[in-house]
């Protein structure tokens, strides 16, 4: 399967604990991006990276979540002190640059569904 | 800032029946329109898009949507729909040069056999 891969799939912990979420992206493409999603909404964007750089945070990454792509092509998603409010279902998606052959389509994994209790 | 208004979230229709599902944005300038679809523990996955030329667009499994400008719509159809068709879908935008998609809140799509 060359799509995006994330891991793990469910994870459920007690508040206050870290958690860590990893995306492997489509192998050829160097954007990449993590979305959230909660019961009855669309998914809500949360950051994107260019190969290694974080090029945009939403105003809904708060100082505990943190997300890296250190050499360009797996990232993670790491949230600090989880709350209770953080649990969701993260999604990661992944593109090739916006230009003639594309025109922002995003590939979507099929996400990490956190609990905290 | 985007947004995308979908309507009536909870949709339930018999097999064979015809389906509308409306999405409508708010920016002025030259966007990407999007809708996927998100089958029942799947990921989402892409079911039409327009971003240039013929406003109506056909998609995958029989879909259409159509681009109206003026009226700031990309709405989605299918005239005769099927058990499997038994989806969420959502509409997307991606506008102005922006490097993300805004999604809408989705439709949830049940068809009863």
């Amino acid at each position: 399967d060359t799509g995006v891969s994330q891991n793990p799939r469910h994870k459920i912990t007690k508040r206050g604990q870290n958690v860590t979420f990893r995306c492997d992206p489509i192998s050829e493409h160097n954007r990449l991006y993590w979305y959230r999603q909660t019961l009855g909404q669309g998914p809500e964007f949360l950051t994107y990276f260019q190969n290694e750089a974080q090029l945009e945070k939403s105003r809904l990454l708060s100082d505990r979540f943190s997300a890296e792509r250190p050499k360009g092509s797996f990232s993670t998603l790491e949230i600090q002190r989880t709350e209770q409010g953080d649990s969701a279902m993260y999604l990661c998606a992944s593109s090739l640059p916006i230009g003639t052959e594309n025109t922002g389509e995003l590939f979507f994994g099929e996400g990490s569904r956190l609990t905290v209790l | 800032a985007q947004s995308v208004s979908q309507h009536n979230h909870h949709v339930i229709l018999s097999e064979a029946a015809s389906l509308e599902l409306g999405c409508n944005y708010s920016y002025g300038g030259t966007v990407n329109l999007f809708w996927y679809v998100q089958y029942p523990g799947q990921h989402l996955q892409l079911l039409l898009k327009y971003f240039s030329g013929d406003p109506l667009v056909k998609g995958i499994k029989g879909f259409e949507a159509e681009f109206i400008k003026s009226k700031f719509s990309f709405n989605l159809r299918k005239p005769s729909v099927q058990w499997s068709d038994t989806a969420e879908y959502f509409c997307a935008v991606n506008a102005g040069g922006n490097n993300r998609l805004a999604f809408g809140k989705g439709n949830q799509v049940v068809v009863i056999p």
